[in-house]
C-alpha cells in the first residue's frame, strides 16, 4: 500500500487558511485519498475523500494535482476547536477499504 | 443513527493477564476494523472483518491476541498473555462495506484505553 509522508506539526492563528500537504509519490490508479482528523481521546473522524482534481465538503477541500502524487487539504479559517491530528490515507478501492494511518499531522490553532 | 460502540472504556491489568474488548458496529456495516494506537502514533490495524470473515490479519501477534466476528454483528479482541507494550488505545471502526465495489467511510468508536502495568 502507498506510504504517506506529511509534516509532523504545524502552528496557525485563528482565523487563517491552513494548508496540510501529504505525498504520496507511490500511490496506485485506483487508490482513494482520505484525511481523517483526531481530537485527543477520541476515535478519529472522517473529513474528506477525493480521487483527483479537487473535492470540496462543509468541512473542508482537498485539491489533487494531475499527477496523484500528492494532496493538500485546506482548512478555512481555523479556530482554537480544529486543533487535532489530521491523517492522510491512501488505498481503499479494490483492497477491501483498506488504509494504513502514518504518524498524522498535529495541527496547534492558537488565539 | 447510533455510533460504534466498544467497552470497556478503560481496563488496568497486569502483565500476563489477559483482557477482552467489545465492539459493536453501526447497524448494517458489514466491515469491522480493528486498530491499536500507541500515544504519539497512528492507529495501526491489526485484523478487518467482511462480515464474520477475516480480509486481513496480517499486523495481528498471532500468538497472544485474537479476535472474532459471531454472526457478523459484534466483535471481541482478545489479549492472552499482555505484555507492557500492549498498552494502548484499541479502536474499533466498522465500515458500510469493504469489499471490491468501492471505498467507504470508517467510522470509529471511543476506543478502549488498556494500561499494562
Amino acid at each position: 500500500l502507498a506510504k504517506t509522508t506529511q509534516p509532523i506539526s504545524m502552528d496557525s492563528y485563528e482565523g487563517q487558511e491552513v494548508n496540510i500537504t501529504c505525498s504520496h509519490n507511490n500511490i496506485a490508479t485506483n487508490d482513494y485519498i482520505t484525511w481523517y482528523q483526531q481530537f485527543p481521546s477520541q476515535g478519529p473522524r472522517f473529513i474528506i475523500q477525493g480521487y483527483k482534481t479537487k473535492v470540496t465538503n462543509e468541512v473542508a477541500s482537498l485539491f489533487i494535482p494531475a499527477d496523484r502524487k500528492s494532496s493538500t487539504l485546506s482548512l478555512p479559517r481555523v479556530s482554537l476547536s480544529d486543533t487535532a491530528v489530521y491523517y492522510c490515507l491512501v488505498g481503499g478501492l479494490y483492497n477491501f477499504n483498506k488504509f494504513y494511518f502514518g504518524s498524522g499531522t498535529k495541527l496547534n490553532v492558537k488565539p | 443513527e447510533a455510533g460504534v460502540a466498544q467497552s470497556p472504556r478503560y481496563k488496568i491489568i497486569e502483565k500476563r493477564q489477559s483482557v477482552a474488548f467489545w465492539c459493536n458496529p453501526i447497524s448494517g456495516h458489514a466491515t469491522l476494523y480493528w486498530y491499536q494506537q500507541i500515544l504519539g502514533q497512528g492507529p495501526k490495524l491489526l485484523i478487518q472483518f467482511q462480515n464474520n470473515g477475516v480480509v486481513d490479519d496480517s499486523q495481528l501477534p498471532k500468538d497472544r491476541f485474537s479476535a472474532e466476528r459471531l454472526k457478523g454483528v459484534d466483535s471481541t479482541l482478545k489479549i492472552q498473555p499482555a505484555k507492557l507494550e500492549d498498552s494502548a488505545v484499541y479502536l474499533c471502526a466498522s465500515s458500510s462495506t469493504g469489499g471490491l465495489a468501492g471505498v467507504y467511510e470508517q467510522y470509529f468508536g471511543p476506543g478502549t484505553r488498556l494500561t499494562v502495568t
